[in-house]
């Protein structure tokens, strides 16, 4: 089956910093990824959607200048936090569709749990 | 009205009963259909997956879709304690995803 893998697992940062959370498609090429957010017990928000080699595409709502988001090949994409502020944690979690067919699906990493002090 | 809606639960049952968990859809033209399974702290893993109508079994797990109604079902037969987690279903038109909120289901050893 399609494998996506998250790095780090998890991050604890100062309230400030910035953050780097990676997403690797390991045996297929991604042409879309996803990034989502999810707090405590709901459900996921997807946050922004990102084809290789052009801009992402934000929700709503979604800062774009705060979490930065680079698609540089068809296996690897970066979420950015910048500056990250408590009210940043959050569990994030990427996924990944080798097509744009209805019958495409979406393949989840892991997650990263961040926790902003 | 949302594209995809699902009761999130909790639902909790005794170990070996079977569960059945829900969502409706509101997009007739929708025909491709998962259900993602996410234990907690994890991302959510594709478990199963229908195109159009009818049934699909693997194991202990049948997803079920009825166009007519624009429902789909899970079942899952002989419920194990590491069944329980949260259950997602969603639904696809090629460019855009729609996800249930998910059903918190615990299985009682």
């Amino acid at each position: 089956g399609a494998v996506v893998s998250q790095h780090p697992s998890r991050v604890i940062c100062k309230s400030g910093t910035s953050v780097k959370i990676e997403c690797r498609s390991l045996d297929f090429q991604a042409t879309t990824m996803f990034w989502y957010r999810q707090f405590p017990k709901q459900s996921l928000m997807l946050m922004a959607t990102s084809n290789e080699g052009s801009k992402a595409t934000y929700e709503q709502g979604v800062e774009k200048d705060k979490f930065l988001i680079n698609h540089a090949s068809l296996t690897l994409s970066t979420l950015t936090v910048t500056s990250a502020h408590p009210e940043d944690s959050s569990f994030y979690i990427c996924s990944a569709r080798g097509g744009a067919g209805v019958t495409d699906t979406q393949y989840f990493g892991p997650g990263t749990r961040l926790t902003v002090l | 009205q949302k594209e995809v809606e699902q009761d999130p639960g909790p639902l909790s049952v005794p170990e070996g009963a079977i569960v059945s968990l829900n969502c409706t859809y509101s997009n007739s033209a929708f025909q491709y259909f998962m259900w993602y399974r996410q234990y907690s702290r994890k991302g959510p893993e594709l478990l199963m997956y229908t195109y159009s109508s009818g049934n699909k079994e693997d194991g202990r797990f049948t997803a079920q879709v009825d166009k007519s109604s624009k429902y789909i079902s899970l079942f899952i037969r002989d419920s194990q304690p590491s069944d329980s987690a949260t259950y997602l279903c969603a639904t696809t038109t090629g460019n855009q995803f729609y996800f249930g909120t998910g059903t918190s289901l615990t299985v009682i050893p």
